[in-house]
């Protein structure tokens, strides 16, 4: 298993609410990655953030938004939840070493009703 | 953007065989290309990677192939074993740095 950690490991909301996760990275890696798995897809990479800054951002709308500490954990917000938001939703951390290895988090399934 | 693309979607091979998962992505720059295997209700763990300066990498059972003239790489496994059944997930580093996956193919070891 990786020194990456998530919470919660299940989540259940409505139409409208918000959410926040939470990622704690590895010992020693500075960068965060957040995925979107829906179920039978492939990992959709939301955004990455190194040092505090949000330095990358796939194709989601700016309902989905983050945060890095200065202990290099990791939020991710969703506003206004939709029922297609429903996923499991991954972090992975790696060091901001060029070509890293990226670990991932076990993940929290995230269920909109 | 980076395309990454994955074929097949789903491969059945009877035990003992060897599968074969190809990959195709569109930009040049890219340069570092993980896979990551995915059990049922389990994280993405990486199995093996390779970086752009080398054609190819093997460990033990498993090996990857790079063209980056074509723009493919592919992932071997041999000697295929009923725990080699799962999902796997070829990805791509870009040229910013973000790592981008492909849809997946469900490998189906076959007694």
């Amino acid at each position: 298993e990786t020194g990456v950690t998530q919470s919660p490991t299940h989540l259940i909301k409505t139409r409208g609410q918000q959410v926040t996760l939470r990622c704690s990275s590895q010992s020693g890696h500075n960068t965060v990655s957040w995925y979107q798995q829906a179920l039978g897809q492939g990992p959709q990479f939301i955004f990455q953030y190194y040092r505090e800054e949000e330095n990358g951002r796939g194709n989601f709308p700016p309902r989905f938004s983050g945060l890095q500490f200065p202990n290099y954990s990791s939020e991710l917000n969703v506003n206004a939840l939709e029922l297609d938001d429903s996923a499991l939703y991954l972090c992975a951390s790696r060091g901001w070493r060029e070509f890293n290895e990226q670990f991932f988090g076990p993940g929290t399934r995230l269920t909109v009703l | 953007g980076e395309n990454v693309e994955q074929h097949p979607s789903t491969l059945s091979v009877q035990e003992g065989d060897s599968a074969v998962i190809k990959c195709t992505y569109s930009d040049s720059a890219s340069n570092y290309f993980p896979w990551y295997k995915q059990e049922l209700g389990k994280r993405p763990q990486l199995i093996i990677d390779i970086r752009s300066n080398v054609g190819e990498k093997k460990d033990q059972r498993i090996a990857v192939t790079l063209n980056k003239t074509a723009k493919h790489f592919s992932l071997h496994i041999t000697e295929t074993q009923p725990e080699d059944s799962a999902v796997y997930f070829c990805a791509v580093a870009t040229r910013d740095d973000k790592i981008i996956f492909g849809k997946g193919t469900r490998l189906h070891i076959l007694p």
